[in-house]
């Protein structure tokens, strides 16, 4: 099973900020990632597929980016809805598998 | 607009049964995967299962494989999860959503509490 590591588990920020947070694959995913955002008491959403793919109706502050097990997502101008929690997901491999999540708020 | 609906959760005793239903609207669900991801506790969010269109292509997790079954109805646009012998790591919110691997729509997700 590929594992998907993750960081940092939690972060503050202050609006305005860029908010980066990581995820490290076990093995190679050839960019079959997602990025998803849930909030209390909601289903995950959607953000972006295929590691870079940006989903529509998607603000464009958000980007994802990298390649083979190492990928990156970003806020750029940190907005108070974006209070949240992150997942990765990876969909290369049976069974598809999320990272812990990052718990984001704001300072 | 896309929409699903879960229902059939609730409180079970160790070793009961669950029938959870999805039933969804505003797209052609009968050519679609319907996929089926619970976040619990101890394990977060996990894929354990999904359909193909025609039912001839069906994944379980190995934590539920052998407990669960999933089945759909295309002229009623649902999908179902049966699930026998729940334990109380089963303990969660069960979403299905459209798709397989990316899944842009989920339902609301229904609450399922495993506890003596």
């Amino acid at each position: 099973d590929i594992q998907m590591t993750q960081s940092p588990s939690s972060l503050s920020a202050a609006v305005g900020d860029r908010v980066i947070i990581t995820c490290q694959a076990s093995q190679d995913i050839y960019s079959y990632l997602n990025w998803y955002q849930q909030k209390p008491g909601r289903a995950p959403r959607l953000l972006i597929y295929d590691a870079t793919t940006l989903q529509p109706g998607v603000p464009s502050r958000f980007s994802g980016s990298g390649s083979g097990t190492d990928y990156t997502f970003t806020i750029t101008g940190l907005q108070p809805e974006d209070v949240a929690t992150y997942f990765c997901q990876q969909y290369h491999h049976l069974p598809y598998s999320f990272g812990q999540g990052t718990n984001l708020d704001i300072k | 607009q896309v929409q699903m609906v879960e229902s059939g959760g609730g409180l079970v005793k160790p070793g009961g049964s669950l029938r959870l239903s999805c039933v969804a609207s505003g797209f052609a669900f009968s050519g679609y995967y319907m996929s089926w991801i619970r976040q619990t506790p101890g394990k977060g969010l996990e894929y354990i299962s999904y359909i193909s269109s025609r039912e001839d292509d069906i994944f379980y997790a190995d934590s539920v494989k052998g407990r669960f079954t999933i089945s759909r109805d295309n002229a009623e646009n649902s999908v179902f999860l049966q699930m026998n012998s729940l334990t109380v790591e089963d303990t969660g919110v069960y979403f299905c959503a459209r798709g397989l691997g990316m899944n842009p729509d989920w339902g609301q997700g229904t609450l399922v509490t495993v506890s003596s």
